[in-house]
Parts: structure tokens; C-alpha cells; sequence
């Protein structure tokens, strides 16, 4: 029972410096999607994904990069990371977007620091 | 952006007290779904309503999905320990393409 994995756990980054987050899920879903999260304002939607090969951008897509070539896996990448990229980000998915019967479900996060 | 306004922001109470907490929204939303996350781990769906005016229990916890569709609350009935993390609030539905947080509420519970 997999679910949603999110690697790696933490992240260190100096400024300039890129990376991809790795999201995978195991439970044929189609929807997936990328928040951040920082202190005293929720999770906010970086980019999500109704289906493979299609991406939308979120609420704070600046700065960010998705693809989504197969249905499992949803990577989200920082082209030159920023100070202001330092946050928890979550990757979730679920069958439908917000539907009935279709919860979202998250992975445990990364947490990047960008120096 | 669309907002939800959750509140209060934090609360420290004593074991075995009740919890009350709500969000509002100047949008209608047709889904209201309440989350919790624990300390280092991702969110974790505790209630859906998908119906105006719909009062939902799991447990010891409750929550009503507001008759305007513009708001929501949630209800846990004698604490414990374990009730500790922060509790989302998030709008969605029919048409819409993504869910909308609330801001959180942080919840401590004083053994």
C-alpha cells in the first residue's frame, strides 16, 4: 500500500540551483497535483494534472515545471531555485478532481530549504 | 485567488474539552472537505459533505456543510492527545479542477 511516495524526504539548495521533486502513485489515478505549503497560508496549488500529457498551472506556478509523460508520475521542477521557494511541498492525487467519492490523497512531503 | 477564511488560526485547550472551528467563503462551493495533518506526514482526509445543509459525524468529530454553500464547520467532541496537528478546511465541486484550502487551524491539546 504505496499510495502516493514523494522523494526526497528533505532538500537543501543554494540559489540558482535546480532540481526535480519526484511524486509517484500506485493508484491509477488521473488527477494529480502540487502544493506548497508555508506557515499562516494553507496549501496553496503550484500545478496539477487531469491525465497524462496534460498540465495546468495552479494558484503560484512562477518558478515551477511539471510534466506528466506516464499516469503514475507527476515530477515538479525548480529551473533556479530561490530563497523564496523555501517551503513543505506536498503532491497529491485522486480519481477526479474534486468529485464525489474521489478524496485526494497526499504523499509525506519534501521540505526544501533554498539558501 | 479564491479564499477560505478558517478560523481561529490556533487553539490550546485542555484534554476532554470540545473543539469547535469553521471556514467561510465569499464563493459557493458544492464539495466542503475537512483534513488533518499530523506532525511531519501530508494531509489526511477526515469528512466530506457533499450536500448543502448535510451534518456528517466520524467519531468523535462532526461537521456541517453550511445551507448558503459558502461555509463549513467542524466539531470534535472530547479531546485527546492524539487530536494535536493542523486541520484544513477545502472547497471544491462540480466544475472546478482543484481543491481550495483554508489556512489551517492549529490544534494543541493539554493532557
Amino acid at each position: 500500500n504505496a499510495g502516493v511516495t514523494q522523494t526526497p524526504k528533505f532538500q537543501v539548495l543554494k540559489t540558482g540551483q535546480s532540481m526535480t521533486l519526484q511524486c509517484a502513485q500506485d493508484m491509477n489515478h488521473e488527477y494529480m497535483s502540487w502544493y506548497r505549503q508555508d506557515p499562516g497560508m494553507g496549501l496553496r496549488l503550484i500545478h496539477y494534472s487531469v491525465g497524462a500529457g496534460i498540465t495546468d498551472q495552479g494558484e503560484v506556478p512562477n518558478g515551477y515545471n511539471v510534466s506528466r509523460s506516464t499516469t503514475e508520475d507527476f515530477p515538479l521542477r525548480l529551473l533556479s531555485a530561490a530563497p523564496s521557494q523555501t517551503s513543505v511541498y506536498f503532491c497529491a492525487s485522486s480519481f477526479l478532481p474534486t468529485g464525489r467519492d474521489s478524496p485526494l490523497h497526499f504523499g509525506n512531503g519534501t521540505r526544501l530549504t533554498v539558501t | 485567488g479564491q479564499q477560505l477564511n478558517q478560523s481561529p488560526q490556533s487553539m490550546f485547550i485542555q484534554e476532554g474539552e470540545d473543539v469547535s472551528m469553521n471556514c467561510t467563503s465569499s464563493s459557493i462551493f458544492n464539495t466542503w472537505l475537512w483534513y488533518k495533518q499530523d506532525p511531519g506526514e501530508g494531509p489526511v482526509l477526515l469528512i466530506a459533505l457533499y450536500k448543502a445543509g448535510e451534518l456528517t459525524s466520524n467519531g468523535r468529530l462532526t461537521a456541517q456543510f453550511g445551507i448558503t454553500r459558502k461555509d463549513s464547520f467542524l466539531n470534535i467532541s472530547a479531546s485527546i492527545p492524539s487530536d494535536v496537528g493542523i486541520y484544513f478546511c477545502a472547497g471544491g465541486g462540480t466544475g472546478r479542477r482543484a481543491l481550495t484550502f483554508g489556512s489551517g487551524t492549529r490544534l494543541q491539546v493539554q493532557p
